[in-house]
């Protein structure tokens, strides 16, 4: 398997663009994570999906970020509009969830906002 | 989401030996997991330890779990250059979420 896969890897945007971040998980995974890493506030979770529910979305940060996942294979994470303060590396993760226990992070978009 | 407190920065001489601290505050987590993090990579499992073991030894790396203080350490025996990284530590309950610090960054010094 070729792991979890983003795109795109990198992203500039000119402030109050929209901007959409895509995740295809490792084949099999019934659960799915977006994760923002920044240098203040390191790794935080976004939003956790499980068989492509919504689980927990309590991390995403504001009514400007949502996140889809509309079949097993696939998930965005879309910002409109992007601020500045949103530039970070956000990362996707998938899991095969209970028992198999490791999460598999993708290689991550790091997304600038100017 | 559950807190999970790491130091942010720990410099070692090469050769010497790293000791990476974390503490949780969920204690019904399940597992408790060591990540690393190379630059412009994603996150890696390096370990992981099931809740109810004490000590778990994987080569040059020993993880030990303190339930009671909610405590869990990473030792890297040796320290090498090539362990520069960045080292989170994570819990989850049975795998269904991770919860994640801030993260270490370890800078190995020749």
């Amino acid at each position: 398997d070729a792991g979890v896969i983003q795109s795109p890897r990198h992203e500039v945007t000119e402030m109050g663009q929209e901007v959409t971040l895509r995740c295809k998980p490792i084949s099999g995974h019934n659960s799915l994570f977006w994760y923002r890493q920044t240098m203040m506030r390191g790794l935080e979770l976004l939003i956790y999906f499980n068989n492509n529910v919504p689980i927990d979305d309590s991390g995403m940060p504001e009514d400007r970020f949502s996140a889809k996942m509309p079949n097993a294979s696939f998930s965005t994470l879309k910002i409109q509009p992007s601020e500045p303060r949103d530039s970070a590396v956000y990362f996707c993760a998938s899991s095969p969830g209970s028992p198999n226990t490791e999460a598999f992070f993708g290689q991550g978009t790091r997304l600038t906002v100017v | 989401g559950e807190d999970v407190e790491q130091s942010l920065f720990l410099s070692v001489r090469e050769g010497d030996s790293s000791v990476i601290n974390c503490t949780y505050t969920d204690s019904s987590s399940t597992y408790l997991y060591w990540y690393k993090q190379e630059p412009g990579a994603g996150l890696q499992l390096l370990t992981y330890i099931f809740s109810n073991m004490d000590m778990k030894q994987d080569q040059r790396l020993t993880v030990l779990l303190n339930k009671k203080d909610k405590h869990l350490s990473l030792r890297i025996a040796d320290t090498q250059t090539g362990d520069s990284a960045i080292y989170f530590c994570a819990e989850s309950i049975y795998g269904n979420q991770f919860y994640f610090g801030t993260g270490t960054s370890l800078t190995v010094i020749p």
